[in-house]
């Protein structure tokens, strides 16, 4: 199956800062990029969807000023959790899908811990 | 609106036992269907994946999966489980638009 690369695997940060998370495709050019958000011993929330070269659509309930979607080419999307609180602590994933593709490629996920 | 049901928070088999995970599903367009399994910390594994065609799915690591569309349904089972399939299992539903939503999850432990 085609690949999807997330980095970092893992970030501590202290409240307050930003952080950036990168979502890449590596083998397929990925026209839409999803991010989910898992708490501990829950399941996946969508937040966000993105298409390369336009605005992101977000979910009920995701705040667009604070979770920075960019899909600038087509095979990187990044989000930048900005001004992070304890709250924001929690396991991001990205997936990514191409026209040609059945089905959204997962990455590996970023644990986002905010101190 | 799609939306997906896993019945069973929880479920411990011996090894060697039958696995069987239960997924309904609610979609108002044919439904593309996914099985996922995660480890801790890990990212997400597709162990199988119906969209269209033949409604028994057959994936990774013996685990197969049945369409039935008059019960909405999408069940899970391995024949014989193995120490190594106990993880977090999630059922999600899709369309042509790659977008998931999924199941609450279950929680699968294998007694020695």
């Amino acid at each position: 199956g085609a690949v999807v690369s997330q980095h970092p695997s893992r970030v501590i940060c202290k409240s307050g800062t930003s952080v950036k998370i990168e979502c890449r495709s590596l083998d397929f050019q990925a026209t839409t990029m999803f991010w989910y958000r898992q708490f501990p011993k829950q399941s996946l929330m969508l937040m966000a969807t993105s298409n390369e070269g336009s605005k992101a659509t977000y979910e009920q309930g995701v705040e667009k000023d604070k979770f920075l979607i960019n899909h600038a080419s087509l095979t990187l999307s990044t989000l930048t959790v900005t001004s992070a609180h304890p709250e924001d602590s929690s396991f991001y994933i990205c997936s990514a899908a191409g026209h040609l593709n059945t089905e959204a490629f997962f990455g590996q996920g970023t644990r986002l811990t905010v101190v | 609106a799609q939306s997906v049901t896993q019945l069973g928070s929880h479920v411990s088999v011996s090894e060697g036992a039958l696995v069987l995970l239960r997924c309904n599903y609610s979609s108002s367009v044919p439904p593309y269907l996914f099985w996922y399994v995660q480890y801790p910390n890990q990212g997400l594994q597709l162990l199988l994946k119906y969209t269209t065609g033949a409604t028994l799915v057959k994936g990774i690591n013996g685990f197969e999966a049945e369409f039935k569309k008059s019960e909405t349904s999408f069940h899970l089972t391995k024949p014989s489980a193995h120490m190594s399939d106990a993880a977090e299992y999630f059922c999600a539903v899709g369309s042509n638009d790659y977008k998931l939503s999924f199941g609450a999850g279950t929680t699968v432990t294998v007694r020695a």
